[in-house]
C-alpha cells in the first residue's frame, strides 16, 4: 500500500519551461491539495480539489494549473516556470470534509534556473 | 492570509525535558491540528482537537485549546532525540474546505 506518492522527487528546469509534478494516492480520498514550502513562509496552499473535476484556488495559485480527471491523481503544472517558483512542493490528501487530517507525500524539490 | 502563528519560532532543550509550543489564531475554528515535519520529509499528522474540546492526549503529546484566547499549546513530555523536527499547527475555518498552516516551530533536542 503506497499511500501517497509524488514524482519526480527532484527536478531542475530552466526559466520558461513547462513542468508537471505528479501526485498519486491509493486511498480514494476525496480531497487533494498542493502546497509549496519556502523558508519564512511555511506551507502555502496553491490549489485544492474536493473531488474529480472539481478544483479551487488556494492562497498562491498564479502561474500554476491543476487538473483532476481521476480521483487518485492530481497533477500540478507550472506553465512557464520562473525562478520564484523554486521551492519544495507537497501534495496531500484527505478523506473527508472540513478540517480533516491531511496525509502528505514526500515532496518534490524543484529548482528553476 | 489567515493562519495560526506558532511560538517560539525555534526551541532547543535537553533530552528528557518537556517541550512546549504555542499556536495563536485569528478567527473561530472548527478544529485545530498539529503536524510534525522531519527534515526533508512530508508532514505527519499528530493530533486533532475540536473546538468543543479543551485537552487531548496522545502518548507523550498533550494538546490544549483555549477558544476564548484563540490559542493552543502542544506539550511533548520526556523529549527524545527523535522529536527533533518542525511542528506546525493548522486551523480550519467555518464554511471552508481547507486548513491553514502556521510557519512552524523548529524543535531541537540536545543530547
Amino acid at each position: 500500500d503506497a499511500g501517497i506518492t509524488q514524482s519526480p522527487r527532484y527536478k531542475i528546469t530552466e526559466t520558461g519551461r513547462q513542468v508537471t509534478l505528479m501526485c498519486h494516492q491509493t486511498w480514494s480520498h476525496s480531497y487533494m491539495f498542493w502546497y509549496r514550502q519556502d523558508l519564512g513562509h511555511g506551507l502555502r496552499l496553491i490549489y485544492y480539489s474536493a473531488a474529480a473535476d472539481i478544483t479551487d484556488k488556494g492562497e498562491v495559485p498564479d502561474g500554476y494549473v491543476v487538473s483532476r480527471s481521476k480521483t487518485e491523481n492530481f497533477p500540478l503544472t507550472l506553465e512557464s516556470a520562473t525562478r520564484s517558483q523554486t521551492s519544495v512542493y507537497f501534495c496531500a490528501s484527505s478523506p473527508g470534509t472540513e478540517g480533516d487530517t491531511q496525509y502528505f507525500g514526500p515532496g518534490t524539490r524543484l529548482t528553476v534556473l | 492570509s489567515q493562519q495560526g502563528e506558532e511560538d517560539p519560532q525555534a526551541l532547543s532543550i535537553q533530552e528528557g525535558e518537556n517541550a512546549t509550543m504555542n499556536c495563536s489564531y485569528k478567527t473561530s475554528i472548527n478544529n485545530l491540528q498539529w503536524y510534525r515535519q522531519n527534515s526533508g520529509r512530508g508532514l505527519v499528522h499528530l493530533i486533532l482537537i475540536r473546538s468543543n474540546e479543551r485537552e487531548k492526549h496522545s502518548g507523550r503529546l498533550r494538546v490544549t485549546l483555549d477558544t476564548s484566547k484563540k490559542s493552543s499549546s502542544l506539550l511533548i513530555t520526556a523529549s527524545r532525540a527523535a522529536d527533533t523536527a518542525s511542528y506546525f499547527c493548522a486551523t480550519d475555518y467555518h464554511r471552508d474546505d481547507k486548513i491553514i498552516f502556521g510557519k512552524g516551530t523548529r524543535l531541537h533536542i540536545l543530547p
